[in-house]
């Protein structure tokens, strides 16, 4: 079956402008998670959704960040007046439900602000 | 705070040798979940093995293991058998219920 997908696979964009990333979930799987990457580190959690309830943006780095997953399914990350510390890989991932299920990751947008 | 520790930031392993990477962790919540996730040179995440809070037995899924010592708030992955194969980066994750990673561990297995 279908994976994960994100689209673009990779974006550059100028310091100072919007960006979009966009995140399909595997089908029927009511949580979603984004995650930030910088090069040679480990996952940043950035924000969650799971079902109907109320998002967990705890991991979100500033207010330029904000997120919205449309009828239980495809997400969409924002990024307004990107920096150039922005840059980074943004992994998407879907699982089954909250807690102890395995998450299915997506295989990421890389985003380069010049 | 850092929920997630993984204090070996590279480690080597002879081919057909098991090799543990440590993780520890930290959290209040009596229910959480641990995770370990391997990423080769490509980039893709890929699930290896989880292992509950309440669980009372060992997490294991082919070659690998999950040392759970839960006093001591460790999760150790244990690899056996190594193959060239398993070379990547592998991280160790906590859902309590945010999920956090660890830094990782890069894993060489020398031939």
């Amino acid at each position: 079956g279908a994976g994960v997908s994100q689209s673009p696979s990779n974006k550059v964009t100028e310091k100072g402008k919007d960006v979009e990333l966009r995140c399909d979930p595997i089908s029927g799987h009511t949580a979603l998670y984004w995650y930030r990457q910088s090069l040679g580190q480990g996952l940043e959690f950035l924000i969650y959704f799971q079902g109907n309830s109320a998002p967990d943006k705890s991991g979100l780095p500033s207010d330029r960040f904000s997120a919205e997953r449309t009828g239980g399914s495809v997400s969409t990350l924002t990024i307004q007046r990107t920096q150039q510390e922005d840059s980074a890989v943004y992994l998407c991932a879907s699982s089954l439900a909250a807690g102890g299920y395995e998450q299915y990751f997506g295989p990421g947008t890389r985003l380069t602000v010049t | 705070a850092q929920k997630i520790t993984q204090t070996q930031p590279g480690m080597f392993v002879q081919e057909k040798e098991a090799v543990t990477l440590d993780c520890t962790y930290d959290t209040s919540d009596p229910s959480y979940g641990l995770f370990w996730y391997k990423q080769p040179s490509s980039g893709e995440m890929i699930f290896l093995i989880y292992q509950g809070s309440y669980d009372q037995q060992n997490a294991t899924e082919g070659r690998y293991s999950l040392n759970f010592q839960k006093a001591r708030k460790s999760a150790n992955l244990v690899i056996s058998a190594s193959q060239l194969g398993d070379s990547a980066m592998y991280f160790c994750a906590m859902r309590d219920p945010d999920m956090r990673f660890g830094a990782g561990t890069r894993l060489t297995v020398k031939p």
